[in-house]
Protein backbone atom coordinates (compact mmCIF):
# COMPACT_ATOMS: atom_id res chain seq x y z
CA UNK A 1 0.00 0.00 0.00
CA UNK A 2 1.59 3.51 -1.04
CA UNK A 3 1.51 6.24 2.04
CA UNK A 4 -0.30 8.51 0.04
CA UNK A 5 -2.77 7.35 -2.66
CA UNK A 6 -4.42 9.72 -5.44
CA UNK A 7 -6.48 9.40 -8.51
CA UNK A 8 -3.73 10.12 -11.48
CA UNK A 9 -6.42 11.35 -13.66
CA UNK A 10 -6.91 13.33 -15.76
CA UNK A 11 -9.81 14.93 -13.98
CA UNK A 12 -12.14 16.70 -16.73
CA UNK A 13 -14.15 19.31 -15.12
CA UNK A 14 -16.29 22.52 -17.56
CA UNK A 15 -15.32 25.95 -16.67
CA UNK A 16 -17.51 27.05 -14.08
CA UNK A 17 -17.72 23.33 -12.57
CA UNK A 18 -16.68 22.02 -8.80
CA UNK A 19 -13.31 19.83 -9.10
CA UNK A 20 -13.10 17.36 -6.28
CA UNK A 21 -9.70 16.27 -5.85
CA UNK A 22 -8.88 13.17 -3.37
CA UNK A 23 -6.28 11.70 -1.37
CA UNK A 24 -6.23 8.91 1.23
CA UNK A 25 -3.12 8.33 3.20
CA UNK A 26 -1.71 5.40 5.05
CA UNK A 27 0.05 6.96 8.24
CA UNK A 28 -2.62 7.55 11.18
CA UNK A 29 0.00 9.89 12.85
CA UNK A 30 -0.08 12.59 10.08
CA UNK A 31 -0.86 15.96 11.51
CA UNK A 32 -0.58 18.43 9.16
CA UNK A 33 -2.07 18.32 5.48
CA UNK A 34 -0.94 20.32 2.71
CA UNK A 35 -1.46 20.69 -1.20
CA UNK A 36 0.37 21.82 -3.53
CA UNK A 37 -0.20 22.67 -7.26
CA UNK A 38 2.02 22.19 -10.14
CA UNK A 39 1.77 23.31 -13.91
CA UNK A 40 3.69 21.36 -16.37
CA UNK A 41 6.79 21.75 -16.47
CA UNK A 42 6.56 24.16 -13.00
CA UNK A 43 7.65 23.71 -9.59
CA UNK A 44 5.61 22.95 -7.07
CA UNK A 45 3.69 26.01 -4.54
CA UNK A 46 1.97 25.47 -1.62
CA UNK A 47 -2.33 26.43 -2.08
CA UNK A 48 -3.38 24.66 1.01
CA UNK A 49 -3.04 23.54 4.13
CA UNK A 50 -5.28 21.97 7.04
CA UNK A 51 -4.57 20.50 10.26
CA UNK A 52 -7.80 19.76 12.20
CA UNK A 53 -10.66 17.81 11.07
CA UNK A 54 -13.05 19.69 9.01
CA UNK A 55 -13.24 22.29 6.11
CA UNK A 56 -11.22 24.82 5.59
CA UNK A 57 -12.01 27.71 2.95
CA UNK A 58 -9.20 30.30 0.82
CA UNK A 59 -11.17 31.85 -1.75
CA UNK A 60 -12.36 29.14 -4.62
CA UNK A 61 -10.33 26.81 -2.74
CA UNK A 62 -11.76 24.64 0.40
CA UNK A 63 -9.71 21.62 1.70
CA UNK A 64 -11.59 19.07 3.92
CA UNK A 65 -10.15 16.42 6.19
CA UNK A 66 -11.29 13.33 7.65
CA UNK A 67 -8.49 11.48 9.97
CA UNK A 68 -10.88 8.83 11.04
CA UNK A 69 -10.94 7.96 7.36
CA UNK A 70 -7.73 8.97 6.60
CA UNK A 71 -8.86 11.17 3.95
CA UNK A 72 -8.01 14.96 2.80
CA UNK A 73 -9.52 16.65 -0.30
CA UNK A 74 -9.73 19.72 -2.21
CA UNK A 75 -12.67 21.46 -3.59
CA UNK A 76 -12.33 23.80 -6.54
CA UNK A 77 -15.05 26.42 -6.72
CA UNK A 78 -15.98 28.09 -9.90
CA UNK A 79 -13.16 25.94 -11.89
CA UNK A 80 -11.06 28.14 -14.58
CA UNK A 81 -9.20 26.80 -17.18
CA UNK A 82 -5.87 28.06 -15.52
CA UNK A 83 -6.58 25.58 -12.32
CA UNK A 84 -5.56 23.00 -15.12
CA UNK A 85 -2.19 21.75 -13.53
CA UNK A 86 -1.41 18.62 -11.12
CA UNK A 87 -2.38 18.83 -7.55
CA UNK A 88 -0.10 16.77 -5.35
CA UNK A 89 -1.34 16.07 -1.56
CA UNK A 90 1.28 15.95 1.06
CA UNK A 91 0.50 14.51 4.40
CA UNK A 92 3.12 15.05 7.04
CA UNK A 93 4.57 12.27 8.37
CA UNK A 94 5.09 13.04 11.99
CA UNK A 95 7.16 9.30 12.32
CA UNK A 96 9.94 10.97 10.16
CA UNK A 97 8.72 14.38 9.95
CA UNK A 98 8.72 15.15 6.83
CA UNK A 99 6.23 15.70 3.51
CA UNK A 100 5.55 12.33 2.13
CA UNK A 101 3.63 13.54 -1.70
CA UNK A 102 1.06 11.48 -3.49
CA UNK A 103 2.14 11.21 -6.98
CA UNK A 104 -1.19 13.89 -7.99
CA UNK A 105 -4.10 14.09 -9.75
CA UNK A 106 -4.16 16.01 -13.09
CA UNK A 107 -6.43 18.14 -13.63
CA UNK A 108 -8.08 20.12 -16.94
CA UNK A 109 -10.90 22.48 -17.32
CA UNK A 110 -12.62 22.93 -20.30
CA UNK A 111 -13.38 26.20 -21.39
CA UNK B 1 12.43 37.80 -4.83
CA UNK B 2 15.24 35.33 -5.65
CA UNK B 3 13.35 32.60 -3.60
CA UNK B 4 15.15 29.13 -3.91
CA UNK B 5 17.83 29.22 -6.99
CA UNK B 6 18.85 26.05 -8.38
CA UNK B 7 21.87 25.37 -11.04
CA UNK B 8 22.10 23.91 -13.48
CA UNK B 9 18.40 23.85 -15.30
CA UNK B 10 19.83 21.54 -17.44
CA UNK B 11 22.41 19.00 -17.61
CA UNK B 12 23.38 16.01 -20.17
CA UNK B 13 25.67 13.42 -18.27
CA UNK B 14 27.14 10.22 -19.45
CA UNK B 15 26.97 7.40 -17.40
CA UNK B 16 29.78 7.35 -15.00
CA UNK B 17 30.65 10.85 -14.87
CA UNK B 18 30.07 12.98 -11.70
CA UNK B 19 28.01 16.39 -11.00
CA UNK B 20 26.96 19.10 -8.73
CA UNK B 21 23.61 20.37 -8.63
CA UNK B 22 23.59 23.68 -6.48
CA UNK B 23 21.00 25.33 -4.66
CA UNK B 24 20.41 28.47 -2.78
CA UNK B 25 18.05 30.38 -1.14
CA UNK B 26 17.71 33.93 0.69
CA UNK B 27 14.84 33.60 2.85
CA UNK B 28 16.87 32.58 6.03
CA UNK B 29 14.94 29.29 6.05
CA UNK B 30 16.23 27.01 8.34
CA UNK B 31 15.75 23.82 6.61
CA UNK B 32 16.07 22.45 2.64
CA UNK B 33 15.56 19.55 0.96
CA UNK B 34 16.32 17.76 -2.27
CA UNK B 35 13.69 15.72 -4.16
CA UNK B 36 13.52 14.00 -7.51
CA UNK B 37 10.45 13.64 -9.38
CA UNK B 38 9.53 11.04 -12.11
CA UNK B 39 6.76 10.36 -14.14
CA UNK B 40 3.96 8.32 -12.33
CA UNK B 41 6.90 8.52 -9.02
CA UNK B 42 5.73 11.50 -7.69
CA UNK B 43 7.98 13.61 -5.35
CA UNK B 44 10.51 11.66 -3.57
CA UNK B 45 12.73 12.78 -0.91
CA UNK B 46 16.79 12.27 -1.52
CA UNK B 47 18.57 14.07 1.44
CA UNK B 48 17.50 16.80 3.68
CA UNK B 49 19.08 19.19 5.86
CA UNK B 50 17.02 20.31 9.02
CA UNK B 51 18.99 22.91 9.95
CA UNK B 52 22.60 23.95 9.39
CA UNK B 53 25.33 21.89 10.12
CA UNK B 54 23.21 19.00 10.02
CA UNK B 55 22.04 16.48 6.70
CA UNK B 56 19.85 13.17 6.48
CA UNK B 57 18.97 10.91 4.10
CA UNK B 58 14.85 10.38 2.98
CA UNK B 59 13.72 7.90 1.29
CA UNK B 60 16.19 7.42 -2.08
CA UNK B 61 19.49 8.41 -0.83
CA UNK B 62 21.49 6.21 -2.78
CA UNK B 63 23.79 7.25 -5.54
CA UNK B 64 23.83 10.83 -4.23
CA UNK B 65 25.84 13.10 -1.39
CA UNK B 66 24.46 16.24 0.09
CA UNK B 67 26.89 19.32 1.47
CA UNK B 68 24.71 22.24 3.62
CA UNK B 69 27.71 24.31 3.14
CA UNK B 70 25.97 27.51 4.56
CA UNK B 71 22.47 28.40 6.03
CA UNK B 72 22.23 29.28 2.33
CA UNK B 73 23.38 26.98 0.07
CA UNK B 74 22.72 22.92 0.06
CA UNK B 75 24.28 21.48 -2.76
CA UNK B 76 23.52 17.25 -4.21
CA UNK B 77 26.42 15.84 -5.86
CA UNK B 78 25.85 12.31 -7.78
CA UNK B 79 29.40 10.77 -7.54
CA UNK B 80 28.96 8.30 -10.79
CA UNK B 81 26.05 9.20 -12.58
CA UNK B 82 23.89 6.24 -13.74
CA UNK B 83 20.80 6.22 -16.13
CA UNK B 84 18.82 5.91 -13.27
CA UNK B 85 19.52 8.80 -12.15
CA UNK B 86 18.01 10.67 -15.19
CA UNK B 87 15.23 12.85 -13.26
CA UNK B 88 13.73 16.05 -12.52
CA UNK B 89 15.49 17.60 -9.80
CA UNK B 90 13.76 20.05 -7.08
CA UNK B 91 15.62 21.89 -4.04
CA UNK B 92 13.12 23.17 -1.53
CA UNK B 93 13.71 25.42 1.59
CA UNK B 94 11.18 25.52 4.83
CA UNK B 95 11.34 27.95 7.72
CA UNK B 96 11.28 25.48 10.29
CA UNK B 97 11.15 21.93 10.23
CA UNK B 98 8.44 19.36 11.36
CA UNK B 99 4.94 19.05 11.64
CA UNK B 100 4.26 22.87 12.33
CA UNK B 101 2.69 25.71 10.06
CA UNK B 102 6.05 26.90 9.29
CA UNK B 103 7.21 23.97 7.26
CA UNK B 104 5.75 25.38 4.01
CA UNK B 105 7.94 24.13 1.19
CA UNK B 106 9.29 26.59 -1.76
CA UNK B 107 10.32 24.68 -4.49
CA UNK B 108 13.36 26.25 -6.62
CA UNK B 109 12.32 25.91 -10.69
CA UNK B 110 13.90 22.22 -11.08
CA UNK B 111 16.64 21.06 -12.70
CA UNK B 112 16.52 18.37 -15.52
CA UNK B 113 19.48 15.67 -15.49
CA UNK B 114 19.68 12.89 -18.34
CA UNK B 115 22.57 10.55 -17.93
CA UNK B 116 23.14 8.59 -21.08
Amino acid sequence: QKEVEQNSGPLSVPEGAIASLNCTYSDRGSQSFFWYRQYSGKSPELIMSIYSNGDKEDGRFTAQLNKASQYVSLLIRDSQPSDSATYLCAPMNTGFQKLVFGTGTRLLVSP
Amino acid sequence: NAGVTQTPKFQVLKTGQSMTLQCAQDMNHNSMYWYRQDPGMGLRLIYYSASEGTTDKGEVPNGYNVSRLNKREFSLRLESAAPSQTSVYFCASSAAYGPTGANVLTFGAGSRLTVL
